[in-house]
């Protein structure tokens, strides 16, 4: 998994309900993001952390929120997810050097 | 903010020819230029990166080279094979929290 898992792997909500997804590293890396994946949009940044409570905006935060209350973990939470949401959600985490970003598995988010 | 602009969307080639990808980016404070290969269904994977203080970079048959002055950077795969298709994104970034801006990427088909 090389060092950092997502989940849930797939979710189908509903229009207006909250949704919590989860990015999980095992290696003490400081800095992680949250970018979403759409046909022709590329990857686009919603949120980064920089350490433990410390958060930014991305391009295209708007309707999302995260927490990082751990170095480990680090949550982005739709507060009432609409159809636009639907997409593949990937967390990344900075390993640094020759490594660079290592990306999660990706979570496949549907909202009906 | 970065904003990174990558061309051609779509390259279709046959086996043993090169294939070059193209990206331009606008804040000439990013000093970090990484490129990743993102395979069906798959994660993104880093394949090579270039940094500010170096204009070209090599590893077997990829290449990347960067322009500073004219803020582009170009993906160089010589002898395509295959197993080269997939869809590739370029990104620029670093910095203090060294997040990464994506393009939109590129659909790399490699016909035998």
């Amino acid at each position: 998994d090389a060092g950092i898992t997502q989940s849930p792997r797939h979710k189908v909500t509903e229009t207006g309900t909250p949704v919590t997804l989860r990015c999980h590293q095992t290696e003490n890396h400081r800095y992680m993001y949250w970018y979403r994946q759409d046909p022709g949009h590329g990857l686009r940044l919603i949120h980064y952390s920089y350490g433990v409570k410390d958060t930014d905006k991305g391009e295209v935060s708007d309707g999302y929120s995260v927490s990082r209350s751990k170095t480990e973990d680090f949550l982005l939470t739709l507060e009432s997810a609409t159809s636009s949401q639907t997409s593949v959600y990937f967390c990344a985490i900075d390993r640094g050097g020759r490594y660079g970003y290592t990306f999660g598995s990706g979570t496949r988010l549907t909202v009906v | 903010g970065e904003n990174v602009e990558q061309h051609p969307s779509t390259l279709s080639v046959q086996e043993g020819d090169s294939a070059v990808i193209k990206c331009t980016y606008s804040d000439s404070a990013s000093n970090y230029f990484p490129w990743y290969k993102q395979e069906l269904g798959k994660r993104p994977q880093l394949i090579i990166d270039i940094r500010s203080n170096v204009g070209e970079k090599k590893d077997q048959r990829i290449a990347v080279t960067l322009n500073k002055t004219a803020k582009h950077f170009s993906l160089h795969i010589t002898e395509t094979q295959p197993e080269d298709s997939a869809v590739y994104f370029c990104a620029a970034g670093g910095g203090a929290t060294n997040k990464l801006i994506f393009g939109t990427g590129t659909l790399l088909a490699v016909q035998p």
